[in-house]
Protein backbone atom coordinates (compact mmCIF):
# COMPACT_ATOMS: atom_id res chain seq x y z
CA UNK A 1 0.00 0.00 0.00
CA UNK A 2 0.90 3.77 -0.63
CA UNK A 3 2.12 5.21 2.85
CA UNK A 4 4.53 8.37 3.38
CA UNK A 5 5.43 8.56 6.91
CA UNK A 6 6.87 11.61 8.62
CA UNK A 7 7.97 10.45 11.67
CA UNK A 8 7.95 13.55 13.98
CA UNK A 9 5.08 16.18 14.66
CA UNK A 10 7.34 18.71 15.67
CA UNK A 11 10.93 19.51 15.20
CA UNK A 12 12.53 22.73 16.44
CA UNK A 13 16.33 23.92 16.16
CA UNK A 14 18.09 26.88 16.55
CA UNK A 15 18.97 29.53 13.84
CA UNK A 16 22.52 28.58 12.36
CA UNK A 17 21.78 24.78 13.14
CA UNK A 18 21.17 22.04 10.79
CA UNK A 19 18.01 20.38 10.10
CA UNK A 20 16.65 17.70 9.03
CA UNK A 21 13.36 16.75 8.20
CA UNK A 22 12.49 13.02 7.94
CA UNK A 23 9.95 10.98 5.47
CA UNK A 24 9.96 7.31 4.36
CA UNK A 25 7.13 6.18 1.86
CA UNK A 26 6.43 2.82 0.43
CA UNK A 27 4.96 2.30 -3.02
CA UNK A 28 4.66 -0.57 -5.05
CA UNK A 29 6.37 1.12 -8.01
CA UNK A 30 8.55 3.91 -8.83
CA UNK A 31 7.20 7.48 -7.13
CA UNK A 32 7.96 10.61 -7.76
CA UNK A 33 9.21 12.72 -4.41
CA UNK A 34 8.43 15.99 -3.49
CA UNK A 35 8.47 17.83 -0.53
CA UNK A 36 5.22 20.87 0.15
CA UNK A 37 5.72 23.38 2.57
CA UNK A 38 2.84 25.88 4.48
CA UNK A 39 4.20 29.29 5.73
CA UNK A 40 1.96 30.43 8.48
CA UNK A 41 -1.82 31.81 6.57
CA UNK A 42 0.04 30.92 3.28
CA UNK A 43 -1.51 28.06 0.60
CA UNK A 44 0.77 25.21 0.59
CA UNK A 45 3.24 25.16 -2.18
CA UNK A 46 6.19 23.43 -3.78
CA UNK A 47 9.57 23.54 -2.28
CA UNK A 48 10.88 20.76 -4.16
CA UNK A 49 11.22 17.57 -6.05
CA UNK A 50 13.73 14.62 -6.31
CA UNK A 51 13.61 14.30 -10.27
CA UNK A 52 14.84 17.98 -10.22
CA UNK A 53 17.75 17.69 -7.64
CA UNK A 54 17.65 21.33 -7.11
CA UNK A 55 18.63 23.10 -4.00
CA UNK A 56 15.23 25.68 -2.93
CA UNK A 57 15.85 27.90 -0.46
CA UNK A 58 19.06 26.01 0.79
CA UNK A 59 17.40 22.85 1.36
CA UNK A 60 18.11 19.54 -0.61
CA UNK A 61 16.44 16.03 -0.73
CA UNK A 62 17.93 13.00 -1.99
CA UNK A 63 16.01 9.68 -3.06
CA UNK A 64 17.14 6.42 -1.22
CA UNK A 65 15.50 3.86 -3.03
CA UNK A 66 17.24 1.33 -0.75
CA UNK A 67 16.18 2.80 2.06
CA UNK A 68 12.78 4.22 1.27
CA UNK A 69 13.53 7.54 2.46
CA UNK A 70 13.63 11.09 1.12
CA UNK A 71 14.90 13.78 3.91
CA UNK A 72 14.52 17.11 3.84
CA UNK A 73 17.77 18.53 4.79
CA UNK A 74 19.04 22.41 5.70
CA UNK A 75 22.71 23.00 6.61
CA UNK A 76 21.77 26.18 8.23
CA UNK A 77 18.70 26.63 9.12
CA UNK A 78 16.96 30.12 8.73
CA UNK A 79 14.02 31.95 11.22
CA UNK A 80 12.10 32.40 7.72
CA UNK A 81 12.34 28.35 7.75
CA UNK A 82 9.82 27.78 10.37
CA UNK A 83 6.75 26.44 8.55
CA UNK A 84 4.73 23.03 7.90
CA UNK A 85 6.54 20.80 6.07
CA UNK A 86 4.43 17.68 4.18
CA UNK A 87 6.59 15.27 2.01
CA UNK A 88 4.24 13.43 -0.57
CA UNK A 89 4.29 11.04 -3.50
CA UNK A 90 2.60 10.47 -6.62
CA UNK A 91 3.12 7.65 -9.30
CA UNK A 92 4.91 8.93 -12.62
CA UNK A 93 2.45 7.52 -15.10
CA UNK A 94 -1.09 8.03 -16.82
CA UNK A 95 -3.52 8.70 -13.64
CA UNK A 96 -0.96 7.94 -11.17
CA UNK A 97 0.28 11.70 -11.62
CA UNK A 98 -2.93 13.25 -10.60
CA UNK A 99 -3.10 11.79 -6.88
CA UNK A 100 -0.78 12.71 -4.14
CA UNK A 101 -0.09 10.94 -1.09
CA UNK A 102 0.58 13.34 1.61
CA UNK A 103 2.68 12.23 4.98
CA UNK A 104 1.48 13.80 8.09
CA UNK A 105 3.98 16.79 8.53
CA UNK A 106 5.93 18.41 10.31
CA UNK A 107 6.15 21.53 11.90
CA UNK A 108 9.42 23.05 12.12
CA UNK A 109 10.71 26.22 14.60
CA UNK A 110 13.57 27.94 14.08
CA UNK A 111 14.51 30.16 17.07
CA UNK A 112 16.36 33.08 17.16
CA UNK B 1 -0.05 34.03 -13.82
CA UNK B 2 -3.32 33.88 -11.69
CA UNK B 3 -3.44 31.01 -8.94
CA UNK B 4 -5.94 28.70 -7.87
CA UNK B 5 -8.90 30.21 -6.68
CA UNK B 6 -11.36 28.26 -4.50
CA UNK B 7 -15.02 29.68 -3.20
CA UNK B 8 -16.11 30.03 -0.40
CA UNK B 9 -13.42 30.84 1.90
CA UNK B 10 -15.71 29.95 4.63
CA UNK B 11 -19.07 27.97 4.99
CA UNK B 12 -21.01 27.15 8.09
CA UNK B 13 -24.31 24.70 7.26
CA UNK B 14 -25.87 22.69 9.68
CA UNK B 15 -25.95 18.45 9.64
CA UNK B 16 -28.04 16.82 7.10
CA UNK B 17 -27.60 19.81 4.43
CA UNK B 18 -25.61 19.34 1.11
CA UNK B 19 -23.01 22.02 0.07
CA UNK B 20 -21.14 22.88 -3.21
CA UNK B 21 -17.58 24.12 -3.46
CA UNK B 22 -15.93 25.49 -6.33
CA UNK B 23 -12.56 25.49 -8.05
CA UNK B 24 -10.99 27.57 -10.97
CA UNK B 25 -7.41 25.94 -12.01
CA UNK B 26 -4.75 28.07 -13.02
CA UNK B 27 -5.33 28.69 -16.74
CA UNK B 28 -3.90 25.52 -19.04
CA UNK B 29 -4.09 23.04 -16.50
CA UNK B 30 -6.44 20.20 -17.01
CA UNK B 31 -5.70 18.14 -13.78
CA UNK B 32 -7.81 18.97 -10.89
CA UNK B 33 -7.63 17.17 -7.19
CA UNK B 34 -9.25 17.94 -3.56
CA UNK B 35 -8.27 17.04 -0.53
CA UNK B 36 -9.29 17.07 2.86
CA UNK B 37 -7.63 18.17 5.69
CA UNK B 38 -7.80 17.77 8.93
CA UNK B 39 -6.08 18.06 12.11
CA UNK B 40 -6.80 14.31 13.19
CA UNK B 41 -5.97 12.67 9.34
CA UNK B 42 -4.13 15.21 8.00
CA UNK B 43 -4.14 15.71 4.00
CA UNK B 44 -6.41 12.82 2.33
CA UNK B 45 -7.31 12.58 -1.16
CA UNK B 46 -10.43 12.97 -2.47
CA UNK B 47 -10.46 12.24 -6.29
CA UNK B 48 -8.87 13.79 -9.22
CA UNK B 49 -10.51 14.98 -12.87
CA UNK B 50 -8.85 15.11 -15.71
CA UNK B 51 -10.29 17.03 -18.97
CA UNK B 52 -13.98 15.84 -17.34
CA UNK B 53 -12.81 12.77 -16.45
CA UNK B 54 -12.92 11.77 -12.89
CA UNK B 55 -9.92 9.24 -13.00
CA UNK B 56 -8.80 8.63 -9.30
CA UNK B 57 -10.78 8.67 -6.35
CA UNK B 58 -10.07 8.50 -2.57
CA UNK B 59 -11.67 6.34 0.19
CA UNK B 60 -14.92 8.62 0.80
CA UNK B 61 -18.33 8.03 0.69
CA UNK B 62 -20.53 8.47 -2.27
CA UNK B 63 -21.76 11.33 -0.36
CA UNK B 64 -18.83 13.28 -1.89
CA UNK B 65 -18.69 13.66 -5.46
CA UNK B 66 -17.50 16.03 -7.67
CA UNK B 67 -17.32 17.09 -11.37
CA UNK B 68 -15.63 19.43 -13.85
CA UNK B 69 -16.44 21.37 -16.64
CA UNK B 70 -15.13 22.14 -19.93
CA UNK B 71 -13.24 25.14 -18.72
CA UNK B 72 -11.53 22.66 -16.28
CA UNK B 73 -13.19 24.38 -13.23
CA UNK B 74 -14.24 21.97 -11.12
CA UNK B 75 -16.92 21.57 -8.12
CA UNK B 76 -17.35 19.20 -5.31
CA UNK B 77 -20.41 18.63 -3.48
CA UNK B 78 -21.29 17.18 -0.05
CA UNK B 79 -24.50 15.84 0.88
CA UNK B 80 -25.95 15.19 3.95
CA UNK B 81 -23.73 16.74 5.80
CA UNK B 82 -22.17 15.34 8.98
CA UNK B 83 -20.30 16.87 12.11
CA UNK B 84 -17.07 15.08 10.73
CA UNK B 85 -17.44 16.88 7.36
CA UNK B 86 -15.82 19.97 8.87
CA UNK B 87 -12.51 20.18 7.61
CA UNK B 88 -10.40 22.03 5.19
CA UNK B 89 -11.48 21.80 1.59
CA UNK B 90 -8.19 22.03 -0.84
CA UNK B 91 -8.24 21.89 -4.33
CA UNK B 92 -4.80 21.79 -6.47
CA UNK B 93 -4.47 22.31 -10.39
CA UNK B 94 -1.91 20.40 -12.21
CA UNK B 95 -0.40 20.59 -16.15
CA UNK B 96 0.67 17.15 -15.68
CA UNK B 97 2.23 17.29 -19.54
CA UNK B 98 6.35 16.89 -20.23
CA UNK B 99 7.32 15.83 -17.03
CA UNK B 100 5.71 19.36 -15.02
CA UNK B 101 3.80 17.67 -11.73
CA UNK B 102 4.15 20.67 -9.78
CA UNK B 103 0.51 20.97 -7.91
CA UNK B 104 -0.63 24.46 -7.00
CA UNK B 105 -3.22 24.49 -4.37
CA UNK B 106 -5.58 27.18 -3.58
CA UNK B 107 -6.56 29.00 -0.31
CA UNK B 108 -8.87 26.20 0.78
CA UNK B 109 -12.72 26.56 1.92
CA UNK B 110 -13.37 26.27 5.80
CA UNK B 111 -16.48 24.01 5.88
CA UNK B 112 -17.91 23.89 9.69
CA UNK B 113 -20.82 21.86 10.00
CA UNK B 114 -23.02 22.73 13.18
Amino acid sequence: AQRVTQPEKLLSVFKGAPVELKCNYSYSGSPELFWYVQYSRQRLQLLLRHISRESIKGFTADLNKGETSFHLKKPFAQEEDSAMYYCALSGRGGSTLGRLYFGRGTQLTVWP
Amino acid sequence: KAGVTQTPRYLIKTRGQQVTLSCSPISGHRSVSWYQQTPGQGLQFLFEYFSETQRNKGNFPGRFSGRQFSNSRSEMNVSTLELGDSALYLCASSFLRGGDTEAFFGQGTRLTVV
